[in-house]
């Protein structure tokens, strides 16, 4: 089993829905990263957090800490959020990062 | 600062020869990661660097990949006597460290061995 799972894999929506990605971990960490990586390959942080909730844009991103588990929320999405989403957990035994494979989501216009 | 660099950006060699890589840190992060990722996978971790120290490396990384760090700015990642399961994007990463210190990422190299 992952140390880091995502759900789902792959999601198609049209333009305007609300997009939920998961996120879950099996170990301890000390922060959980969201990051967004386009079809050239770069790749962004949208968010860190470690409790709570953090909102930027139109991007929701929360963490249950005791649950283990993360979700990345896009309100009113576009084409332009079509991008794989990656989550990646920071371990608290050292600064290495444990990453999901990743939701490949496309927004159709 | 313009974030992390990378370069080159795409390199296509020759099965058996050496390539080296290159990443640019954002100058006052002291800890540089480099990663590899296949297609359809996330990122595996390669190995990392705290100033100049190289303080972990995956067991992925055989005897053919080496990296430095000689001052404790830019790195770079040598991967010798190619072999094609080595075509990969290869992705740099720095950070101020700590837990509270978001990563910076750059564009990554991806690497072709034909």
């Amino acid at each position: 089993k992952n140390e880091v799972e995502q759900s789902p894999q792959n999601l198609t929506a049209q333009e305007g829905e609300f997009i939920t990605i998961n996120c879950s971990y099996s170990v301890g960490i000390s922060a959980l990263h969201w990051l967004q990586q386009h079809p050239g390959g770069g790749i962004v942080s949208l968010f860190m957090l470690s409790s709570g909730k953090k909102k930027h844009g139109r991007l929701i991103a929360t963490i249950n800490i005791q649950e283990k588990h993360s979700s990345l929320h896009i309100t009113a999405s576009h084409p332009r959020d079509s991008a794989v989403y990656i989550c990646a957990v920071l371990m608290d035994s050292n600064y290495q990062l444990i990453w999901g494979a990743g939701t490949k989501l496309i927004i159709k216009p | 600062d313009t974030g992390v660099s990378q370069d080159p950006r795409h390199k296509i060699t020759k099965r058996g020869q050496n390539v080296t890589f290159r990443c640019d840190p954002i100058s006052e992060h002291n800890r540089l990661y480099w990663y590899r990722q296949t297609l359809g996978q996330g990122p595996e971790f390669l190995t990392y660097f705290q100033n100049e120290a190289q303080l972990e490396k995956s067991r992925l990384l055989s005897d053919r990949f080496s990296a430095e760090r000689p001052k404790g700015s830019f790195s770079t990642l040598e991967i010798q006597r190619t072999e094609q399961g080595d075509s990969a994007m290869y992705l740099c990463a720095s950070t101020k460290g700590g837990v509270w210190y978001g990563y910076t990422f750059g564009s990554g190299t991806r690497l072709t061995v034909v």
